[in-house]
């Protein structure tokens, strides 16, 4: 079983829509949260941390954790065209170390 | 505020050759990861420093790999010989900390294509 794990896509949704991306891990010691958005070609850029139980919420971006069931979730309100892109999740235990996803491709179709 | 800085940006070069992929932090961190990404393998953390001390090479894939940082503004990543299988896109990154508060940011990225 690999540490964070989530979906390949694509993930297909017309723009406008909310896309749902999940992600989950299998530490239960990881402690903080992360969503990556990597344009192709280009660097993770960091959108989004959660580190609590609940939802947090920034723009049009909300950030969902659930630790008793070890995953986490970002959503994105209306989609938009120039979201398409791969998001990784990354999950920090009590050491320096991210473990990354493989990252979900999300696809908004115009 | 400059943030992570990466060069060269691309680099081909032939099976045998030494690489050298450099890497500046963004000034005030005092943690710098070398990660690797490929399609197959996704993103790996290869080494990371605190304050310029090497704190864990265990990402390192082999003896072909190596890693400094002299100072707090300058790390590079060399490779000698490569080899085609080393083909990857190479990120720095650095976080002021690593507490779990602490967020990495990442540099732009050296996509190296050993033929």
């Amino acid at each position: 079983q690999k540490e964070v794990e989530q979906n390949s896509g694509p993930l297909s949704v017309p723009e406008g829509a909310i896309a749902s991306l999940n992600c989950t891990y299998s530490d239960r010691g990881s402690q903080s949260f992360f969503w990556y958005r990597q344009y192709s070609g280009k660097s993770p850029e960091l959108i989004m941390s959660i580190y609590s139980n609940g939802d947090k919420e920034d723009g049009r971006f909300t950030a969902q954790l659930n630790k008793a069931s070890q995953y986490v979730s970002l959503l994105i309100r209306d989609s938009q065209p120039s979201d398409s892109a791969t998001y990784l999740c990354a999950v920090k235990g009590g050491t320096y170390k991210y473990i990354f996803g493989t990252g979900t491709r999300l696809k908004v179709l115009a | 505020d400059a943030g992570v800085i990466q060069s060269p940006r691309h680099e081909v070069t032939e099976m045998g050759q030494e690489v050298t992929l450099r890497c500046k932090p963004i000034s005030g961190h005092d943690y710098l990861f070398w990660y690797r990404q490929t399609m197959m393998r996704g993103l790996e953390l290869l080494i990371y420093f605190n304050n310029n001390v090497p704190i864990d090479d265990s990402g390192m894939p082999e003896d072909r790999f190596s890693a400094k940082m002299p100072n707090a503004s300058f790390s590079t990543l060399k490779i000698q010989p490569s080899e085609p299988r080393d083909s990857a896109v190479y990120f720095c990154a650095s976080s002021r900390l690593a507490g779990i508060f602490d967020e990495q940011y990442f540099g732009p990225g050296t996509r190296l294509t050993v033929t």
